[in-house]
């Protein structure tokens, strides 16, 4: 079963918006992390946050994580045409024979942010 | 202190050829991981290696595919005989030689494949 899908697959909103995407999983975890993908580049590491965490702040970003519901989510703050990206949730597996190294990835939202 | 270097940044192959990518890590990382990432797709993980050890290459198709991660020099990801099947963006990440983690990767731009 595919960790990591993040809801919605594409968001559109005006500068100054703020920007709420989601990410589901399937099984337990240790980190969940958010990653940014500019279209045709490398993928920025965001944030990560702790399964003991439901709560973590950097910038304009704020990210929380329920456990109990196996879903976190990214919310930007005062956004800006900048953002505009794919963000992708990573989660690793919580489980034997499966090292947390072991990113897993969902399709990620596309965000187009409109000047 | 420069980030995950990867190269060449784009790669065009005819089918039956060999591509080789290559990764330098970030200054101070002694963990590898190769990423392969199909068009409108999340990436997939492949294989993680440390210097001289592969650690878990589960994610590696078993043909045609390998890694290596010498004692010196930068980690090589070779595809024998490539097919259309193969075009995608590789990525590779590294992260600090702390193994009880999190293991918090960083990401290089990429090498992408095109086989013709």
């Amino acid at each position: 079963s595919q960790q990591g899908e993040e809801d919605p697959q594409a968001l559109s909103i005006q500068e100054g918006e703020n920007a709420t995407m989601n990410c589901s999983y399937k099984t337990s975890i240790n980190n969940l992390q958010w990653y940014r993908q500019n279209s045709g580049r490398g993928l920025v590491h965001l944030i990560l946050i702790r399964s003991n965490e439901r709560e973590k702040h950097s910038g304009r970003l704020r990210v929380t994580l329920d456990t109990s519901k196996k879903s976190s989510s990214l919310l930007i703050t005062a956004s800006r045409a900048a953002d505009t990206a794919s963000y992708f949730c990573a989660t690793d597996a919580a489980y034997s024979g499966a090292g947390s190294y072991q990113l897993t990835f969902g399709k990620g939202t596309k965000l187009s942010v409109i000047p | 202190n420069a980030g995950v270097m990867q190269n060449p940044r784009h790669l065009v192959r005819r089918r039956g050829q060999e591509a080789r990518l290559r990764c330098s890590p970030m200054k101070g990382h002694s963990h590898v991981y190769w990423y392969r990432q199909l068009p409108e797709e999340g990436l997939k993980f492949m294989v993680y290696l440390q210097k001289e050890n592969i650690i878990d290459e589960s994610g590696m198709p078993k043909e045609r595919f390998s890694a290596e991660f010498p004692k010196e020099g930068p980690s090589i990801l070779r595809i024998q005989q490539v097919v259309r099947g193969d075009s995608a963006a590789y990525f590779c990440a590294s992260s600090p030689p702390d193994d009880t983690g999190p293991y918090e990767q960083y990401f290089g731009p990429g090498t992408r494949l095109t086989v013709t």
